[in-house]
């Protein structure tokens, strides 16, 4: 079956800390794939996405993705995490098999401690 | 530029009554996408809309219909609620539709609660 695996449901990390969030993906051809943080009571807003070329994306808020045809996946990572980057972070993609919709994983939570 | 603008933020409904939910996108965009997100069941997408015309429909019951405005200006519409339609029902616009991977704008959700 399609879909976006994020393994993770909970992660909690130190301010100054590194941070990577998995999210591996199920279809049966390279999907659009993107990163979306939501911040308690608002939207989604887009971090990073990857369509084809260098695997490595860089984002905003100092965020990049790596994305791993091998192991179908594609990991958010950032270096030094801040305290507002507390949030709930969601991978999704976009597949021609799946008709174009974007369907997300069902997120990780991340919590920073001072 | 002002951003993807949802009314009403916060509703309270009881079972059986009906429900519409507004968006408007940013200006400009022509393709507007629905989604309700849930604790247990996550983000789910209802359906997009793209100049008018329903581009593409989630697994959701007939219940749930939506329409696009000349505009660009979405609704949505829950008839007969039941408890489990209570969520947050987000809406985002892209200039594209999703199927040209255009980035979505989110807006801040119409927070819906059935009693």
């Amino acid at each position: 079956a399609q879909s976006v695996t994020q393994p993770d449901i909970h992660i909690t990390v130190s301010e100054g800390a590194s941070l990577e969030l998995r999210c591996n993906y199920s279809y049966g051809a390279t999907p659009y794939l993107f990163w979306y943080v939501q911040s308690p009571g608002q939207g989604l807003q887009l971090l990073l996405k990857y369509f084809s070329g260098d695997t490595l994306v860089q984002g905003i808020k100092g965020f990049e993705a790596e994305f791993k045809r091998s192991q179908s996946s594609f990991n958010l990572r950032k270096p030094s995490v801040h305290w507002s980057d507390a949030a709930e972070y969601f991978c999704a993609v976009v597949a021609r098999s799946n008709d174009y919709k974007l369907s997300f994983g069902a997120g990780t939570t991340v919590t920073v401690r001072a | 530029k002002a951003g993807v603008t949802q009314t009403p933020r916060y509703l309270i409904k009881t079972r059986g009554q009906q429900v519409t939910l507004s968006c408007s996108p940013i200006s400009g965009h022509r393709s507007v996408s629905w989604y309700q997100q849930t604790p247990g069941q996550g983000l789910q997408f209802l359906f997009e809309y793209f100049s008018e015309t329903q581009r593409n429909k989630g697994n959701f019951p007939g219940r749930f219909s939506g329409r696009q405005f000349s505009n660009s200006r979405s609704e949505m519409n829950v008839s007969t609620l039941e408890l489990g339609d209570s969520a947050l029902y987000l809406c985002a616009s892209s200039f594209e539709s999703t199927g040209g991977t255009g980035e979505l704008f989110f807006g801040e959700g119409s927070r819906l609660t059935v009693l």
